[in-house]
């Protein structure tokens, strides 16, 4: 069965760092989103994308974030300057389509900022 | 917005008895409703869907949820827990109108005795 996955599956980095973290989506997808999780608290939405651009973006994927679909079969999300509250599982998720389409989401990868 | 409440946040139940997780949701039009599961370690796993129709949607695992308008709830349900279901369960709801992003549930955690 087809299913998302990323790397790396841990990161630990310095505050300030650059940090990209990788994901290849479902290969006939063509929706693609990151979600995060602090410890502790909710899963949250960060940014959706299509058509090699943002679809949505949330209040928290600020200027230090980006995202990009290099080639094709890679999506990536990138932390400029990382910051201590930066630390999280980062969660790739894709889908066919829009609407009424389930969204089918990756390992994760632990981002621990110190 | 949407929200979406999940008021357990850890349950504990013996295997071979029933269990059932509970969602409240918040949405002006009709929500697109899901339940994941995540084990420890691992991605988050669709379990059930519903979108629209028949309001006793079956998943995997033999796990069902019905969708109730009138109490905004989507609750989850299985007849009898095994070991493997010890697991943390997340609810989350989507819409197109709010350009598909999901927004989830605070998870509950579900332990169970052997």
């Amino acid at each position: 069965e087809p299913e998302v996955t990323q790397t790396p599956s841990h990161q630990v980095t310095q505050m300030g760092q650059e940090v990209i973290l990788r994901c290849v989506p479902i290969s006939n997808h063509l929706y693609f989103y990151w979600y995060r999780q602090i410890l502790g608290q909710k899963v949250e939405f960060l940014v959706s994308f299509y058509n090699n651009e943002i679809s949505e973006k949330s209040e928290i994927f600020d200027d230090q974030f980006s995202v990009e679909r290099p080639d094709g079969s890679n999506f990536t999300l990138k932390i400029r300057s990382t910051k201590l509250e930066d630390s999280a599982m980062y969660f790739c998720a894709s889908s066919a389509r829009q609407g009424q389409e389930t969204q089918y989401f990756g390992p994760g990868t632990r981002l621990l900022v110190l | 917005a949407q929200s979406v409440t999940q008021p357990d946040i850890h349950i504990t139940v013996s295997e071979g008895a029933s269990l059932e997780l509970r969602c409240n949701y918040s949405y002006g039009a009709t929500p697109y409703l899901f339940w994941y599961v995540q084990s420890p370690g691992q991605g988050l796993q669709l379990l059930l869907k519903y979108f629209s129709g028949d309001t006793l949607v079956q998943g995997i695992k033999g796990f069902e949820a019905e969708f109730k308008r009138s109490q905004s709830s989507f609750n989850l349900r299985k007849p009898s827990v095994h070991w493997s279901d010890a697991a943390e369960y997340f609810c989350a709801v989507g819409a197109k109108a709010a350009g598909n992003k999901l927004t989830f549930g605070g998870g509950t955690r579900v332990l169970v005795k052997p």
